[in-house]
């Protein structure tokens, strides 16, 4: 069966500043999907970041990058010049490469973003 | 814009009632889901359908069934709630194609007392 692993249940960063979260999947198909949310106080979960298996070139959205090293089984998610929008919390999550998109989530890692 | 629309935002319900949460997509998505989401354990998929009439079991499904007669809409029933069914609530949709990411609702907060 696949998981996946946030190891940090939270984590702080200042203003303007870089941080990374981490995530690590276990799978044994070849064909899957990698996926980053941010689910902020009003509860809405929103796409970050997705990231297709198959290619290996790193996703970007703006400030927002992921680091996927699929022989490590590693996921993990780069916000560049930090802002206080950016406090949430985030899921990563892994998809099969079938058509119901059910997709497995991580526990979350909760982001601070200090002024 | 997709839009997930789950019907009610908190619920508080007493133990051993049925309890219904109503979940509507407007983008003809093919795909729908519920999960449950508890500090600590992330989200866990109760159950999917990727069709009209048609479900599936997730993770959790004991003590929750489904319905979908309609392809926009998508409920969960709690056939007689119990406590440890005191969580959050987040219904999906997405379309019927590899890959297609997931769009939530906001969530419906339920507690059984």
């Amino acid at each position: 069966a696949q998981t996946v692993t946030q190891s940090q249940p939270e984590m702080s960063v200042q203003e303007a500043e870089t941080v990374t979260l981490s995530c690590t999947y276990d799978t044994s198909e070849s064909d899957y999907y990698l996926f980053w949310y941010k689910q902020p106080p009003s509860r809405q979960m929103i796409l970050v970041i997705r990231q297709e298996a198959y290619k290996q070139q790193n996703a970007t959205e703006n400030r927002f990058s992921v680091n996927f090293q699929k022989a490590a089984k590693s996921f993990s998610l780069k916000i560049s010049d930090s802002q206080l929008g950016d406090a949430a919390m985030y899921f990563c999550a892994w998809g099969g490469g079938g058509a119901t998109n059910k997709l497995i989530f991580g526990t979350g890692t909760l982001l601070a973003v200090q002024p | 814009d997709v839009k997930v629309t789950q019907s009610s935002r908190y619920l508080v319900k007493r133990t051993g009632e049925k309890v219904f949460l109503e979940c509507v997509q407007d983008m003809d998505h093919e795909n729908m889901f519920w999960y449950r989401q508890d500090p600590g354990l992330g989200l866990r998929l109760i159950y999917f359908s990727y069709d009209v009439k048609m479900k599936e079991k997730g993770d959790i499904p004991e003590g929750y069934s489904v319905s979908r007669e309609k392809k926009e809409r998508f409920s969960l029933i709690l056939e007689s709630a119990s406590t440890n069914q005191t969580s959050m609530y987040l219904c999906a949709s997405s379309f019927g194609i590899s890959g297609s990411p997931l769009h939530f609702g906001n969530g419906t907060r339920l507690t059984v007392t």
